[in-house]
């Protein structure tokens, strides 16, 4: 039974170029959230995607968009990139509402911006 | 006031003792507390979850929440070298749809 997938695992890139990340969630799972876990802190809350829209939203900038796909998948994508968004970005899947909000998460994706 | 507040740490153990990991909260109607475990550079991996008032245990790992306090803690008994990561409390609310708010993670550290 897969985990939740992501990829790819690291990448570099410039001060204003636009990423894009990808996840696939765990099986059976409908439901994912991509949380930013800067160096020495706790993950943030990015936003959640269920039945292929964005739910809930945290207090990041329209900078930061996303999509869900009818297979659950997920892919998180960052305009305009800026050095402060180096970070681990982490996906996160679960089904809705009967986990509780236990979440799985992925490996994550290493981004570096210089 | 941050939402999930824990001490950064380092706490230090030495190995067969019980580590003590604290967190408060402040949003009163959270009704869902999560411990995670992330070792260096991976992800976090769900060790506990409570949801009612008292205690809840799992093997060497126990959570105890007070909800009129606003507190969930952490227990590790007979501490071992491997658990030796930083120990991150999340706290939820159906209230708040899926969202899970973290703090900034204690680290431990468990010395032979």
């Amino acid at each position: 039974d897969a985990g939740v997938t992501q990829s790819p695992t690291h990448l570099i890139k410039t001060r204003g170029q636009q990423v894009t990340l990808r996840c696939s969630p765990k099986s059976g799972h409908d439901t994912v959230s991509w949380y930013q876990q800067a160096l020495g802190q706790g993950p943030q809350f990015i936003f959640q995607y269920y039945e292929e829209e964005e739910r809930q939203r945290g207090n990041f900038p329209d900078r930061f968009s996303g999509h869900q796909f009818p297979n659950y998948s997920s892919e998180l994508n960052v305009n305009a990139l800026l050095l402060g968004d180096s970070a681990l970005y982490l996906c996160a899947s679960s089904l809705v509402p009967s986990q509780a909000l236990r979440y799985t998460f992925g490996s994550g994706t290493r981004l570096t911006v210089v | 006031q941050k939402e999930v507040e824990q001490n950064s740490g380092p706490l230090s153990v030495p190995e067969g003792a019980i580590a003590s990991l604290n967190c408060t909260y402040s949003d009163r109607v959270s009704q869902s507390f999560f411990w995670y475990r992330q070792y260096s550079g991976k992800s976090p991996e769900l060790i506990m979850s409570i949801y009612s008032n008292g205690d809840k245990e799992d093997g060497r790992f126990t959570a105890q929440l007070n909800k009129a306090s606003q507190y969930v803690s952490l227990l590790i008994r007979d501490s071992q070298p491997s658990d030796s990561a930083t120990y991150l409390c999340a706290v939820g609310s159906y209230n708040q749809g899926g969202k899970l708010i973290f703090g900034q993670g204690t680290e431990l550290s468990v010395k032979p």
